[in-house]
């Protein structure tokens, strides 16, 4: 079964701190995404990522910032965490086709508390 | 540019009733829709999507929705609704870019014993 497996389910940080939260694919999939959700306004793209070494902003890039190294990995990191970053962060991968859009795959979701 | 709306943040039907989540989408070429299931402090789970084939599509735990052109929407029904049908439901549209997918609110269903 194909997966997207986000290192934690649960965090809190402290306001300040530099927090990663790591996203890994095993689809070898060429596009991968972060997305922030919060409740009444679904959910927001923060970055993507359709090739190693490259990324796009999304909506909501401030305070956020992304790093890929590998094909399989997309880290989300918030330089300096602040209490308006607390969410639930999921990451999603795709694959290209030329002949359809096959949509995204969801991993569980981090739930980041910032105190 | 896409874009899509869910009516009602929440819906409350009784076991065994029919369920119907509205989904309106706008899009600005051919659109693929999805929908997509979110169980507590979980991922989204993808429920069924439509992409240029029937227009009324299957998907999983007996859900199924239709793509209607001319009203621009993608309705999700289950003729019977189970206890375990209570979730969060999130209706996604695209143009077929791989970073263009656009999701709605959400729409919270309540099944009621």
């Amino acid at each position: 079964d194909v997966k997207v497996t986000q290192s934690s389910r649960y965090l809190v940080k402290r306001t300040g701190e530099k927090v990663f939260l790591e996203c890994v694919q095993d689809m070898d999939h060429e596009n991968m995404f972060w997305y922030r959700q919060d409740p009444g306004l679904g959910l927001r793209l923060i970055y993507f990522s359709y090739d190693v070494k490259m990324k796009e902003k999304g909506d909501i890039p401030e305070g956020y910032s992304v790093s890929r190294e590998k094909k399989e990995r997309f880290s989300l990191i918030l330089e300096s965490a602040s209490t308006n970053q607390t969410s639930m962060y999921l990451c999603a991968s795709s694959f290209v086709d030329a002949r359809t859009f096959y949509g995204y795959t969801f991993g569980s979701g981090t739930r980041l508390t910032v105190v | 540019a896409q874009s899509v709306t869910q009516l009602g943040s929440h819906v409350s039907v009784s076991e065994g009733a029919l369920v119907l989540l509205r989904c309106n989408y706008s899009s600005s070429v051919p659109p693929y829709l999805f929908w997509y299931v979110q169980y507590p402090n979980q991922g989204l789970q993808l429920l069924l999507k439509y992409t240029s084939a029937a227009t009324l599509v299957k998907g999983i735990n007996g859900f199924e929705a239709e793509f209607k052109k001319s009203e621009t929407s993608f309705h999700l029904t289950k003729p019977s609704a189970h206890m375990s049908d209570a979730a969060e439901y999130f209706c996604a549209v695209s143009g077929g870019n791989n970073n263009d997918m656009r999701f709605g609110a959400g729409t919270r269903l309540t099944v009621k014993p």
